[in-house]
């Protein structure tokens, strides 16, 4: 079956541009994650979507950064006036959520550089 | 506050022999515990998992090791392959923090041929 997937695969953006990236959880998975992989470091986590609930926000790094996940599957993750320091791979993941334990299944990730 | 951590960022293993990665983890409320292996440009993939109720999870070359009481555990492949060379990360979670998981900075494993 299909599996997460994000695009762009990779974007290439100016500082201080806005950028969007995209994620598509696997069909029936009512849990998204959003995680970013700096060079060198570990997975960063982000947002935390479960259902109909309020996300779980507290690992976004500044107000610049926010999301969204519409009708509870897509979700966006926005950048404003994005920084050099925001470079990383930025991985979403789903889970089927709602059980303990559960398991996440990540997308290839989008490779963001900001020049 | 890193609370899951792996101390090893690269191993170097003959291909046929035992490779060990470790983690160490600083909550004590975790009570699920996974692997994931990453290949470069692909996300991490599932690998393997052990919950706080057992000490031990096998899955054909694939062993998970738990010690609770040393807030450690360690992932066991043997015997390494060629194409297990990877970026192998440790994450944990608690009930009470939802589905929140902590990962680990990685373990790159080179196996050699």
């Amino acid at each position: 079956g299909a599996g997460v997937s994000q695009s762009p695969s990779n974007k290439v953006t100016e500082k201080g541009k806005d950028v969007e990236l995209r994620c598509d959880p696997i069909s029936g998975h009512t849990a998204l994650y959003w995680y970013r992989q700096s060079l060198g470091q570990g997975l960063e986590f982000l947002i935390y979507f479960q259902g109909n609930s309020a996300p779980d926000k507290s690992g976004l790094p500044s107000d610049r950064f926010s999301a969204e996940r519409t009708g509870g599957s897509v979700s966006t993750l926005t950048i404003q006036r994005t920084q050099q320091e925001d470079s990383a791979v930025y991985l979403c993941a789903s889970s089927l959520g709602g059980t303990n334990p559960d398991t996440q299944y990540f997308g290839p990730g989008t490779r963001l550089t900001v020049l | 506050d890193q609370q899951v951590k792996q101390n090893s960022p690269s191993l170097s293993v003959q291909e046929g022999r035992i490779s060990i990665l470790n983690c160490d983890y600083t909550n004590s409320m975790f009570d699920y515990f996974l692997w994931y292996k990453k290949y470069p440009a692909e996300g991490p993939t599932f690998l393997i998992s052990i919950s706080s109720i057992k000490d031990k999870n096998e899955d054909g070359r694939f062993t998970v090791f738990l010690n609770k009481s040393a807030k450690h555990l360690s992932l066991h492949i043997v015997p390494s392959q060629p194409g297990d060379s990877a970026v192998y990360f440790c994450a944990a979670s608690a009930a009470n923090t939802g589905n929140q998981f902590y990962f680990g900075t990685g373990t790159s494993l080179t196996v050699i041929p």
